[in-house]
């Protein structure tokens, strides 16, 4: 079965910082991954997804399929950035599971 | 194009009583998702709709019945409201071969 592990509930950092939101995933096939990000009372909205490469709102994440990691990267955090956070994988029967989720604090 | 609508946004239901949280989507899609919010554990999935007429259940069912009323429509039942059911509870939907979900904004559930 696949998991999808995102081990900080809370990261807290100034603004102009970098910040980095780990995700680890188990899967034996070959997943795809996301990154869904929930502005405070909004919905979930996607972020990034690891096939399309892109760089959106200043987010970068990078597939390393030998650590199994999707993790997600912004050189200099913004406080408009402060939202809850979720890594999540779809494999097989193409249902999305997610993982606990990252709650992002940007103090001014 | 509204997208993925959820009705109610906010409910509450003291232990027992029984509610249906409504969904429809109005951008065609074969899919149909219900998820709930939980603190630290993330979106859990509860029941889904692969396509209208089919319903399966996800990671977490117990406590929750399905109906896919057509293509438009999934709702999610309560028949008898538990407070561990205290939660967020978000419908999505999907086309069938893309892998972008599209989420409502969410039922604000508590169960007291």
């Amino acid at each position: 079965a696949q998991r999808v592990t995102q081990p900080e509930k809370l990261l807290s950092v100034f603004k102009g910082a970098p910040v980095e939101l780990k995700c680890n995933y188990s899967y034996s096939g070959s997943p795809e991954l996301f990154w869904y990000v929930q502005y405070s009372r909004q919905r979930l909205q996607l972020l990034l997804r690891h096939i399309s490469r892109e760089s959106i709102k200043g987010f970068t994440a990078d597939l390393n399929k030998g650590e199994t990691s999707f993790h997600l990267k912004k050189p200099f955090a913004q406080e408009e950035d402060s939202a809850m956070y979720y890594c999540a994988l779809i494999a097989a029967g193409n249902k999305l599971t997610f993982g606990g989720g990252t709650r992002v604090l940007v103090k001014p | 194009n509204a997208g993925v609508t959820q009705t109610p946004k906010f409910q509450v239901l003291k232990t027992g009583q029984s509610m249906t949280l409504q969904c429809a989507q109005d951008m065609n899609h074969n899919s149909m998702y219900w998820y709930r919010q939980d603190p630290g554990m993330g979106l859990r999935l509860i029941y889904y709709s692969a396509s209208e007429g089919t319903t399966d259940k996800g990671e977490v069912p117990n406590g929750y019945n399905v109906s896919r009323l057509n293509k438009r429509e999934f709702s999610l039942r309560l028949e008898s409201a538990a407070p561990s059911q205290t939660s967020v509870y978000f419908c999505a939907s999907r086309l069938t071969g893309e892998y972008g979900y599209t989420f409502g904004s969410g039922t604000r559930l508590t169960v007291v």
